[in-house]
């Protein structure tokens, strides 16, 4: 288990379902990033927040909405995703933007299949 | 575009066999060199480099960035089954300002034999 919790860890839902991935880290860390990770594949990054802001935003299909409430939680709201969606999705986050030297520290993730 | 070229892509050995994992790179502004160990959920974080020349070393487990040549490695010493996994190499450079983003390279699958 890591400090950072991802919930649910797995989720099986349709297209047209809405549902929401939640991370949360108790850490004091002031970034936080959303990743996607298909099957044998590096995970590839989504979105970065900073100071609960949206700092990067890797060209994300509009069907991924972030969402930062407070420092502590990280929440990704999904609707009308496709199959080829379907991937791990894995939370991170480091003690300060901008900093180089601490690493990124990762949820275990929750495992999306789209029906 | 930043790159990470990670090799060999896998590796079969036995255990007690000593194994190196090669990551190279090119990467604007390079900040840090991240290691990681990936099994079945989370990248468990490794090593983090960011000085060339200084070994990084825990337990059977070390590393070693060489700015010069772009390049880092992985040792591990004295194989187990428990260090079958997926190891990730990341790069750490600007975006813009004091902005900062990994790159990752494709992993490493290392099975280690009883």
């Amino acid at each position: 288990d890591t400090e950072v919790t991802q919930t649910p860890k797995h989720l099986v839902m349709g297209m047209t379902n809405k549902k929401s991935l939640k991370c949360e880290q108790h850490m004091g860390h002031r970034a936080m990033y959303w990743y996607k990770q298909k099957a044998k594949k590096p995970p590839e990054l989504m979105f970065v927040y900073s100071y609960e802001k949206l700092s990067i935003n890797e060209s994300v299909p509009s069907r991924f909405s972030p969402e930062c409430p407070n420092s502590s939680l990280l929440n990704l709201h999904l609707h009308a995703l496709q199959p080829e969606d379907s991937a791990l999705y894995l939370c991170a986050s480091r003690p300060a933007w901008g900093r180089s030297n601490q690493p990124q520290h990762f949820g275990d993730g929750t495992r999306l299949s789209i029906l | 575009e930043d790159k990470v070229v990670q090799s060999p892509l896998s590796l079969v050995v036995h255990e007690g066999d000593t194994v190196t994992l090669n990551c190279s790179y090119e990467v604007t502004n390079f900040r840090s060199l991240l290691w990681y160990k990936q099994e079945k959920k989370a990248p468990t974080f490794l090593f983090m480099l960011t000085s060339s020349g200084i070994e990084k070393k825990s337990g059977r487990l070390s590393s070693i960035l060489d700015k010069k040549e772009l390049s880092s490695i992985l040792n591990i010493t004295a194989t187990q089954t428990g260090d079958s996994a997926i190891y990730l190499c990341a790069v750490g450079g600007s975006v813009t300002g004091a902005n900062s983003k990994l790159t990752f390279g494709k992993g490493i699958t290392l099975s280690v034999r009883p």
